[in-house]
């Protein structure tokens, strides 16, 4: 069965650093998702890209965040200046029909 | 996306159907309802979803009510593989033209036991 994955599965960085997530989508999905989840509290929406381009991102994905497809497989996220409230759990998703797919998520940690 | 309504916690014993229930009482006509589960900080898994006839698949099966304000999800006969939080989402799949994200709750946490 497709499965969406990610990697690295944890990072470690200080504060300040720059940390790039990625993700392999689906292969035939268009659709691609960024969420994170700090412990313990809900998932959040971050992101969403379509067609090369953001089609809709949350408050929280301020001018810090981007993300790029940059070849035919892989969905990044970057994030330019790491903050200690960006620790968390980010899961990377992909939609096909019906249903969004997660991969298995990137524990972040900035310490 | 309307708003749901979930209990925080239910238990249910492995061997037994498990019903979880969800309000979604301001839901709008062309919004779905999708039941979703994370185990233990992994990434969501899609279980199920309708628009307002009964759903059944391999995991799960979501009754709507006919009035569709409130549903019920289903887990036949639960293991303890099944623990973990339930999550039912109201939404428009597509929305302008592109695929909509998906706003999660609290959910319910579902215990299995012995």
């Amino acid at each position: 069965e497709p499965e969406v994955t990610q990697t690295p599965s944890h990072q470690v960085t200080q504060m300040g650093q720059e940390v790039i997530l990625r993700c392999v989508p689906i292969s035939n999905h268009l659709y691609f998702y960024w969420y994170r989840q700090i412990l313990g509290q809900k998932v959040e929406f971050l992101v969403s890209f379509y067609n090369n381009e953001i089609s809709e991102k949350s408050e929280i994905f301020d001018d810090q965040f981007s993300v790029e497809r940059p070849d035919g497989s892989n969905f990044t996220l970057k994030i330019r200046s790491t903050k200690l409230e960006d620790s968390a759990m980010y899961f990377c998703a992909s939609y096909g029909p019906g249903e969004q797919f997660f991969g298995p998520g990137t524990r972040l940690t900035v310490l | 996306d309307a708003k749901t309504t979930q209990p925080p916690s239910m238990d249910c014993a492995e061997g037994r159907a498990a019903n979880l229930p969800c309000n979604h009482s301001t839901i709008s006509g062309n919004e779905y309802v999708y039941w979703y589960r994370q185990i233990h900080s992994q990434g969501p898994q899609y279980i199920i979803h309708g628009l307002k006839n009964n759903e059944t698949n391999e995991m799960a099966s979501l009754i709507i009510t006919e009035d569709r304000k409130s549903s019920t999800l289903i887990l036949p006969h639960a293991t303890l593989r099944d623990t973990a939080v339930y999550y039912c989402i109201v939404r428009i799949p597509l929305k302008n033209g592109t695929a909509s994200k998906l706003t999660f709750g609290t959910g319910t946490r579902l215990q299995v036991t012995l």
